[in-house]
């Protein structure tokens, strides 16, 4: 069955430390998105990607990095410079930008928290 | 950067009761997303809207495109313990490159009275 998948679901951070997120999707989607959320915060953009080797920062990229190397993988870099880190967060991936959509597929989510 | 008004922010069921939760924005939209998350997973897409004034059901759920394009309702029938979770709107602008992108309102939390 195709689907998207993020992995680990759950991963503990030191503070200063570099940690990767991992997505992959198998449904031959070209664009794909990672969303962090807070309680009440709803869900802001981090980074989207509309084709391979090609992203762009959404709302709250600081502290972030992705590349786009495959069609099927995205992955999230938490870097030591994201003050605050500790949060959900939700990949997910939709066919092309300039199509009607018919809804982005969503991950089960990765809990990011920095101990 | 755009904006969706969802609201209520958060509603307490009782097993058997209706709901009903909206969006609205200043912008006009060329489509409307309503999403279920449960806790600790990912969104799941209930209804796409497409065109003005479109009603659609899935089951018990019924979502609307308003006329102006600028809002969308989601009303749950009869509910039942296993509808609660956070309900999204999200809605799409234009086709196309960053405009293609979807924006989300802050979500609706439904709850079981105590």
């Amino acid at each position: 069955d195709g689907g998207i998948t993020q992995s680990p679901k759950y991963l503990f951070r030191k503070e200063g430390q570099n940690v990767t997120l991992s997505c992959e999707q198998n449904l031959n989607h070209d664009a794909m998105y990672w969303y962090r959320q807070d309680p009440g915060q709803g869900l802001r953009l981090i980074y989207y990607s509309q084709i391979v080797n090609d992203f762009q920062k959404g709302d709250i990229a600081e502290g972030y990095s992705v590349s786009r190397e495959k069609k099927e993988s995205f992955p999230l870099t938490v870097t030591s410079a994201q003050k605050n880190p500790t949060a959900f967060y939700l990949c997910a991936s939709s066919m092309e930008a300039g199509r009607r959509l018919e809804g982005y597929t969503f991950g089960s989510g990765t809990r990011l928290t920095v101990v | 950067g755009q904006q969706l008004n969802q609201s209520p922010q958060s509603m307490f069921i009782q097993e058997g009761e209706d709901v009903s939760m909206n969006c609205t924005s200043s912008s006009i939209f060329n489509t409307w997303l309503w999403y279920k998350q449960d806790p600790g997973e990912g969104p799941v897409l209930l209804i796409a809207l497409y065109k003005a004034g479109e009603l659609t059901s899935n089951g018990r759920l019924t979502a609307q495109f308003g006329i102006t394009r600028k809002d969308s309702f989601l009303n749950i029938s009869a509910s039942i313990p296993s509808d609660v979770g956070i309900y999204f709107c999200a809605g799409q602008l234009n086709y196309g490159g960053s405009q293609g992108n979807l924006i989300f309102g802050k979500g609706t939390k439904l709850s079981v009275k105590p």
